[in-house]
């Protein structure tokens, strides 16, 4: 069975800095997808980025990108220029790709406190 | 646009007692699924759903029964509350079932005294 682990519970960062969140991932498979998820204080959680395991290409959206390193199974979210509003739980997930696989596995999370 | 929709928020039960967990989206998602959140222990998928009047089972399904008789809901009941069913409880859909990526509800905080 896959895992993810996010070895980090709790980060912290001083506004307008950058910060990485670890995520590593145990897998057999060649193709999957990654995700990092955030879940505000208000609790509802919302997609970051995306990132499918036959691009080479990093994902980038905005402030936030990954490094995605397939043999080494590591995936970490880079936020730059963070703000205020950046402070949550963010959790890395992995899914399989195709089949009828449907699931996502989820890590345990990384509190993220942005310091004024 | 309401998209994921749960109901109640927050719900406090006697063990033994019996409930269900709306969900609705108007997304007109395929996939549907539900997760519980426990401290230290991230989301755990409970069931989830492919599709109309297809169900399956996730990490952690006993204690709970689902349903998807229509494409917009997707029902979670408790049979028999436990004090080890206390969590939040998440659901969640997806345009397609192998996307992952996943819209969610706002959660439902259910204490089991």
């Amino acid at each position: 069975a896959q895992t993810v682990t996010q070895s980090q519970p709790e980060m912290s960062v001083q506004e307008a800095e950058t910060v990485t969140l670890s995520c590593t991932y145990d897998t057999s498979e060649s193709d999957y997808y990654l995700f990092w998820y955030k879940q505000p204080p208000s609790r509802q959680m919302i997609l970051v980025i995306r990132q499918e395991a036959y691009k080479q290409q990093n994902a980038t959206e905005n402030r936030f990108s990954v490094n995605f390193q397939k043999a080494a199974k590591s995936f970490s979210l880079k936020i730059s220029d963070s703000q205020l509003g950046d402070a949550a739980m963010y959790f890395c997930a992995y899914k399989n790709s195709g089949g009828s696989n449907y699931k996502l596995t989820f890590g345990k999370g990384t509190l993220l406190t942005v310091n004024p | 646009n309401a998209g994921v929709t749960q109901t109640p928020k927050f719900q406090v039960l006697k063990t033994g007692q019996s409930m269900t967990l709306q969900c609705a989206q108007d997304m007109n998602h395929e996939y549907m699924s539900w997760y519980r959140q426990d401290p230290g222990m991230g989301l755990r998928l409970i069931h989830y759903s492919v599709g109309a009047g297809i169900t399956d089972q996730g990490e952690v399904p006993n204690g709970y029964n689902v349903s998807r008789s229509t494409t917009e809901d997707f029902p979670l009941r408790l049979l028999s509350a436990a004090p080890s069913q206390t969590s939040v409880y998440f659901c969640a859909s997806s345009r397609q079932a192998y996307t992952g990526e996943l819209f969610f509800g706002e959660g439902s905080r259910l204490t089991v005294l």
